[in-house]
């Protein structure tokens, strides 16, 4: 079945640098955009932007622009989230999450990874 | 960026009953591209409704979808304890993609 597995929670200093994965497995990963989307705590969903895998291009929300790096490594089926710069109230979690080319539905949804920035 | 509005905050309703979701777009979304998510405490969100109107894989026919231009309507039909959570409306119709802030189905 369609999988997203995303790696484990981090705990980072205000200033440092974090990186996500999201294993994809069940499809053909080139096939499909992948997104990335924020939840802080109690909050609502936030889209951050996506990934072609296919071709590596991007598109960012502009409030992400210039400290968010989405790439992928199409060998193991993986994409990932590089947060550059965190401030406390970067603490969230992130999900990757699958969406057809031109039709930006997700599904599946990876289970999140915990990001915490404290000092 | 189209802002997604989402009525009532929270709706306190018992099993069984009818279940009535809004979400309101600030401009029209275009090709009626929306969607509507589940999320239940510490689970990731699960895609029920995408086109407004067609249910997602699994999902059972007491999810339904409607509208078109800048007003659509989650229903659930008939309340299953399993139903009650957070739903969240999605356009992406319009890059950024954006949600609505949640509709919270509580257990009255």
């Amino acid at each position: 079945q369609v999988q997203l597995v995303q790696s484990g929670a981090e705990v980072k200093k205000p200033g440092a640098s974090v990186k996500v994965s999201c294993k994809a497995s069940g499809y053909t990963f080139t096939g499909y955009y992948m997104h990335w989307v924020r939840q802080a705590p109690g909050q609502g969903l936030e889209w951050m932007g996506w990934i072609n895998p296919n071709s590596g291009g991007t598109n960012y929300a502009q409030k992400f622009q210039g400290w968010v790096t989405m790439t992928r490594d199409a060998s193991i089926s993986t994409a990932y989230l590089e947060l550059s710069s965190l401030k406390s109230d970067d603490t969230a979690v992130y999900y990757c999450a699958r969406s057809r080319q031109w039709l930006h539905w997700f599904d599946p949804w990876g289970q999140g990874t915990l990001v915490t920035v404290s000092s | 960026e189209i802002v997604l509005t989402q009525s009532p905050g929270t709706l306190s309703l018992s099993p069984g009953e009818r279940a009535t979701l809004s979400c309101r777009a600030s401009q029209s979304v275009s090709s009626s591209y929306l969607a509507w998510y589940q999320q239940k405490c510490g689970q990731a969100p699960r895609l029920l409704i995408y086109g407004a109107s067609s249910r997602a894989t699994g999902i059972p026919d007491r999810f339904s979808g409607s509208g078109s231009g800048t007003d659509f309507t989650l229903t659930i039909s008939r309340l299953e304890p399993e139903d009650f959570a957070v739903y969240y409306c999605q356009q992406y119709g319009s890059s950024p993609w954006t949600f609505g802030q949640g509709t919270k189905v509580e257990i009255k």
